[in-house]
C-alpha cells in the first residue's frame, strides 16, 4: 500500500545532542512538509519542499533544517535539540492541489 | 492571512447518536478547499472528508457529512451513528487552491469522546 513512513517512532535525545528524523513516502508525491505538534495543538508548519524547492516557515528556528535528497525521502535535523522541542513530528506528503497525507510521527523527547 | 476557528474545545455523544462539530474561518480567498481531519490516541492524523469551495453539494462520506456554507464561512462536520472509534481530536483545516506546496491552517481542534 501506498503510504507515508516515519522512523523512528519514538526518539529519546539529549539536551543540545543533535538529532535526524526521517520521512519517507511512496506515494510520488512531490510535496512534502514537516510539522511540530504538542499535546493539544494544532501541528505547527515548520517547513515544506515542493520537488527540491525549500520553503522556511518565517517563525520556524534555526535550530531546525531539512534535507530532501530524492523525492522519496524528507529528513529533519535538529541542531541542538532544547527541553521545548519535545514534541510529535508529523511528515505529510500532497500532490498539487490535494489533501496531505500523514505519516505516524515521531515522538521525540529530550532529557 | 487565513484563520480557522473551531469554538467547541471538548464535545461528547452517545454510541449511536449524531453529533455536529462547527468550524468557521476567515479568507478573501475564492478558490480554496476545506478539510476535517481526525486524530485518535494513536496521534496519526486521519482525513475524514474534504470540500471543494468552488462546489455547491455538501460532501459526504458513509457516517461523516459536512455543511458547508460559503456565505457565511461555515463548515461543520456531522458524524451520525457514532461509534466509540470515533473517539479522536478532530481538526478543521483550509487550504488555498494554489499550485506550489498547498499549506493547511488547522482549527485548534475539538476533543470528541463517544461514550458507550
Amino acid at each position: 500500500d501506498a503510504m507515508v513512513i516515519q522512523n523512528p517512532r519514538y526518539q529519546v535525545t539529549q539536551f543540545g545532542k543533535p538529532v535526524t528524523l526521517s520521512c519517507s513516502q511512496t506515494l510520488n508525491h512531490n510535496v512534502m512538509y514537516w510539522y511540530q505538534q504538542k499535546s493539544s495543538q494544532a501541528p505547527k508548519l515548520l517547513f515544506h519542499y515542493y520537488d527540491k524547492d525549500f520553503n522556511n516557515e518565517a517563525d520556524t528556528p534555526d535550530n531546525f533544517q531539512s534535507r530532501r535528497p530524492n523525492t522519496s525521502f524528507c529528513f529533519l535535523d535538529i541542531r541542538s535539540p532544547g527541553l521545548g522541542d519535545a514534541a510529535m513530528y508529523l511528515c505529510a506528503t500532497s500532490s498539487d492541489r490535494s489533501e496531505q497525507y500523514f505519516g505516524p510521527g515521531t515522538r521525540l523527547t529530550v532529557t | 492571512a487565513q484563520t480557522v476557528t473551531q469554538s467547541q474545545p471538548e464535545m461528547s455523544v452517545q454510541e449511536a447518536e449524531t453529533v455536529t462539530l462547527s468550524c468557521t474561518y476567515d479568507t478573501s480567498e475564492n478558490n480554496y478547499y476545506l478539510f476535517w481531519y481526525k486524530q485518535p490516541p494513536s496521534r496519526q492524523m486521519i482525513l475524514v472528508i474534504r470540500q471543494e469551495a468552488y462546489k455547491q453539494q455538501n460532501a459526504t462520506e458513509n457516517r461523516f457529512s459536512v455543511n458547508f456554507q460559503k456565505a457565511a464561512k461555515s463548515f461543520s462536520l456531522k458524524i451520525s451513528d457514532s461509534q466509540l472509534g470515533d473517539t479522536a481530536m478532530y481538526f478543521c483545516a483550509f487550504m488555498k487552491g494554489e499550485t506550489s506546496g498547498s499549506r493547511l491552517t488547522f482549527g485548534e481542534g475539538t476533543q470528541l469522546t463517544v461514550n458507550p
